[in-house]
């Protein structure tokens, strides 16, 4: 099993609507996880811690499901700004971190 | 406040060539960590650096090496280059106490001919 799995995508949207994926992590000691968020050809950029509370961010929901070894994140109200590839981090433990394939999602107008 | 940089943009070289990338870190900012991105793939750590020592390393040969500067900049240099290193290469910056939220910087494309 892959340390940090994703649904590569494509994701097709339609604007408005709600969108959710997750992303599945093998270390069960994994300590903290992100979203990062990364468009064609820019470099990756922080867009949410997840918390085991889980946390909100205007438009965007991420959670933690330790049991089931995986984190989500929701999207509500899609712009088409939102169109990007989403990246799902993980800290197994120590300053590493180790990150997924993305998943790729677009936004239809 | 200066984020991530990095030098050259985009890098052209020919197979069995030796190349140098360059990195200055997010002001304030301590550790510099490098990546490997193939097309349609997630980064790939390469190693991290701290107080001018490789901290951590990830799965990669011996022809990629590093060095960090007292004033923090990296350097990324891979020898003997091959067809598969073509890729972008990503620095990141962290505070050490937080080194897990990271910085990037906007990369060099490496293309090997």
């Amino acid at each position: 099993r892959k340390e940090v799995e994703q649904d590569p995508g494509p994701f097709n949207v339609p604007e408005g609507a709600t969108v959710a994926f997750n992303c599945t992590y093998s270390n069960s000691a994994s300590q903290s996880f992100f979203w990062y968020r990364q468009d064609c050809r820019k470099e990756p950029k922080l867009l949410m811690s997840v918390y085991s509370s889980g946390n909100e961010d205007g438009r965007f929901t991420a959670q933690l499901n330790r049991a089931s070894q995986y984190i989500s994140l929701l999207i509500r109200d899609s712009k088409l700004s939102d169109s990007a590839t989403y990246l799902c981090v993980v800290n197994p433990g120590g300053d590493k971190i180790i990150f997924g394939k993305g998943t790729r999602l677009h936004i239809l107008p | 406040d200066a984020g991530v940089t990095q030098s050259p943009t985009h890098l052209i070289k020919t197979r069995g060539q030796q190349v140098t990338l360059r990195c200055s870190p997010k002001s304030g900012h301590d550790t510099v960590s490098w990546y490997q991105q193939a097309l349609g793939q997630g980064p790939q750590f390469i190693f991290q650096y701290y107080e001018e020592e490789e901290r951590q390393r990830g799965n990669f040969p011996d022809r990629f090496s590093g060095h960090q500067f007292p004033n923090y900049s990296s350097e990324l240099n891979v020898n003997a280059l091959l067809l598969g290193d073509s890729a972008l290469y990503l620095c990141a910056s962290s505070l050490t106490s937080s080194s897990y939220e990271q910085y990037f910087g906007p990369g060099t494309r490496l293309t090997v001919t």
